[in-house]
């Protein structure tokens, strides 16, 4: 059965770090096309970053030079650093696959990250 | 970047009834070389993550019951509920996969009248 369960959310100020996990399991995170996906309190889903099975990485304008996603084969888990947060990535942090392409079958549960002073 | 849009914001109907919801996005989805449309549907209930509908604008993902649908091509696409249960109550979302950033429509409410 596949599985995804995120981690690492948070209360924290601005201009804070914060590094999200997201563990697998029923299937290898190398091998499938693995995203970020955000959703603010009340409003609606924003894609945030994927990492392709042949590591390349693509990120949304909003977190460009501040998010680094990336994942541990060992651990069979992918990862979103955050730096310099601002108010505005208050959100939940959902964790999605992909297989293929870049349509998501699977959804983690989510972590809640809340950036305020 | 292509932009999503997504009509109507809301809509109730009666149960048994049938709901439709449009997608529109600012450039095409369609990929040539396959012939398919880089567009997906997904449902969010409240307090849950969002679950996977339809992909390639028209195709259900294992499990999706029947009276969900998709069609459209190119720029416009429809997801339609042919006779709404009550557990279809929940927002819903088109995303466009062609080209990154892969973004979202801004959902739509559908509530039971």
């Amino acid at each position: 059965e596949v599985q995804l369960v995120e981690s690492g959310g948070g209360l924290l100020q601005p201009g804070g770090s914060l590094r999200l996990s997201c563990a697998a399991s029923g299937f290898t995170v190398s091998s499938d096309y693995m995203s970020w996906v955000r959703q603010a309190p009340g409003k609606g889903l924003e894609w945030v970053s994927v990492i392709y099975s042949g590591g390349s990485t693509y990120y949304a304008d909003s977190v460009k030079g501040r998010f680094t996603i990336s994942r541990d084969s060992s651990k069979n888990t992918v990862y979103l650093q955050m730096n310099s947060l601002r108010a505005e990535d208050t959100a939940v942090y959902y964790c999605a696959r992909g297989v293929g392409y870049n349509f998501l079958c699977h959804w983690g549960q989510g972590t809640l990250v809340t950036v305020s002073s | 970047d292509i932009v999503m849009t997504q009509s109507p914001d809301s809509l109730a109907v009666s149960l048994g009834e049938r709901a439709t919801i449009n997608c529109k996005s600012s450039q095409s989805v369609l990929y040539s070389s396959n012939n398919n449309n880089y567009l997906a549907w997904y449902q969010q209930k409240p307090g849950q993550p969002p679950k996977l509908l339809l992909y390639r604008a028209s195709t259900r993902e294992s499990g999706v019951p029947d009276r969900f649908s998709g069609s459209g091509s190119g720029t416009d696409f429809t997801l339609t509920i042919s006779s709404l249960q009550a557990e279809d109550v929940a927002v819903y979302y088109c995303q466009q996969y062609y080209s990154t950033p892969f973004t979202f429509g801004p959902g739509t409410k559908v509530d039971i009248q």
